[in-house]
């Protein structure tokens, strides 16, 4: 079964406009954290934002907030004031707090192609 | 400035022939990672090491084979039992914590593999 799934393969968004880039997780750990990731074009990864499982208020950082409904085990990136520099590839990534590799590793959804309109 | 390097940017791969990707890291970090990514994938876990001299493997190991005998580096070798080596390579670094601490992994800009 999917860990993190990304139900939207592309999305199109009018520059300055807010998106919503959707993530749903499944995990029976308590314990876990919630990361978001944009890709360039150029392939690197860039860090967003993270939503630890037992934080109490959704995460923000800039334009980027999260909006996280535990019960519904989703996580969502809503970007406002969309920017052209936004488009981009991006990536829902979850690590849960078992032992192992587990706390460790990153396991990735299949990601969501942004692209911002003039 | 403190980064993640990876070289080459894009590198071939004839029948046969092993192939080391190298990833420098100077943000003092004691964990580092590989990642393989395919057209229209995520990424998958291929190693990773959380200290010098020890690396664990990740899904997707078989085919690979890594060293880690400095802390800045963790080359990744792609040897010719890696039948399927046409991919998108991340490397990737981390403070060490356990559980689901705010470990924020950072990542260089990838290596491209082709095979000839």
């Amino acid at each position: 079964a999917q860990k993190i799934t990304q139900t939207q393969p592309g999305m199109f968004v009018q520059e300055k406009e807010a998106v919503t880039l959707d993530c749903t997780y499944d995990t029976s750990d308590p314990s876990y954290g919630l990361f978001w990731y944009k890709q360039p074009s150029s392939g690197e990864m860039i860090f967003l934002i993270y939503q630890g499982s037992y934080d109490q208020q959704n995460a923000t950082e800039g334009r980027y907030s999260l909006n996280f409904q535990k019960a519904r085990k989703s996580a969502n990136l809503v970007i406002s004031a969309s920017q052209l520099g936004d488009s981009a590839m991006y990536f829902c990534a979850m690590r849960e707090a078992r032992s192992g590799a587990g706390s460790y590793q990153l396991t990735f959804g299949k990601g969501t192609k942004l692209s911002v309109i003039p | 400035d403190g980064g993640i390097t990876q070289s080459p940017k894009y590198l071939f791969r004839k029948e046969g022939q092993n192939v080391t990707l190298s990833c420098e890291q100077n943000l003092n970090h004691d964990a580092m990672y590989w990642y393989r990514q395919d057209p229209g994938q995520g990424l998958r876990l291929i190693y990773y090491s959380q200290i010098v001299n020890d690396f664990q493997k990740g899904d997707i190991a078989e085919g690979y084979s890594v060293s880690r005998e400095k802390k800045e580096s963790f080359p990744l070798t792609v040897t010719s039992a890696q039948k399927n080596p046409t991919a998108f390579y991340l490397c990737a670094s981390s403070i060490k914590t356990s559980g689901i601490a705010k470990n924020i992994q950072y990542f260089g800009a990838g290596t491209r593999l082709s095979v000839l």
